[in-house]
């Protein structure tokens, strides 16, 4: 059965803090896998990943594919409150994509 | 007819044109999506509808509009489009939403490859 998990489910830090958002999978015919940031409208995109080992960066945020160990994490440097939301991982095979949990993130002023 | 099917399958059009894509389920879900698949940033969610309400998204440009009459069916109305418009659009569906991070699977249809000119 394809799943998607997302570690942790919920995460308090203050501003400035670094977080790590964790996801593993066990899907067949992978595809690609990719981040959103959920915020209270529809996800944003923020990264996709096909490859291992290359880091995708974007500002603050970046994220790294590992497929050996079928696990993905995305880091956020120097947060900042704006950066509370929910990130979701989800990851696309051929015919669906399957979405995790996601982790919910506050960050404290 | 089984799955999530759209129409056309291809499609060319002038940047003055008006011309809709549809997608249509099979599934019995309650949410369908579009998305858009493009080198510059592939799947890019446009627009979320879980029992027919549509959760906003403001990065998509005005020229695209949703509408979705029932559970089933789905469109996406295009006008005046530009040329980086071109990409491959898919429609996809599941029984819940994305709204509360529930662990779920969207199914996609074929996408509708789209040029515009």
């Amino acid at each position: 059965e394809d799943k998607v998990v997302q570690s942790p489910l919920s995460l308090v830090v203050h501003e400035g803090d670094t977080v790590t958002l964790n996801c593993s999978y066990e899907v067949t015919n992978f595809r690609s896998l990719l981040w959103y940031k959920q915020e209270k409208k529809a996800p944003t995109f923020l990264f996709m990943l096909t490859s291992s080992g290359i880091e995708k960066k974007s500002g603050r945020l970046s994220s790294i594919l590992d497929k050996k160990e079928l696990f993905s994490i995305l880091n956020i440097t120097a947060t900042q409150t704006g950066d509370s939301a929910i990130y979701l991982c989800a990851v696309n095979r051929d015919d669906k994509i399957i979405f995790g949990k996601g982790t919910r993130l506050h960050i404290l002023p | 007819e089984t799955g999530v099917t759209q129409t056309p399958r291809h499609l060319v059009m002038g940047m003055t044109n008006k011309k809709s894509l549809k997608c249509e389920q099979h599934l019995g879900h309650n949410a369908m999506y579009w998305y858009k698949q493009s080198a510059k940033k592939p799947l890019e969610l446009m627009f979320v509808y879980n029992f027919k309400e549509q959760t906003e998204n403001n990065s998509v440009p005005s020229r695209f509009s949703p509408e979705c009459p029932n559970s089933s069916h789905l469109f996406l109305h295009l006008h005046t489009l530009q040329p980086e418009d071109s990409a491959l659009y898919l429609c996809a569906s599941s029984q819940e939403s994305l709204a509360g991070g529930l662990s779920y699977e969207q199914y996609f249809g074929p996408g509708t490859r789209l040029t515009v000119t």
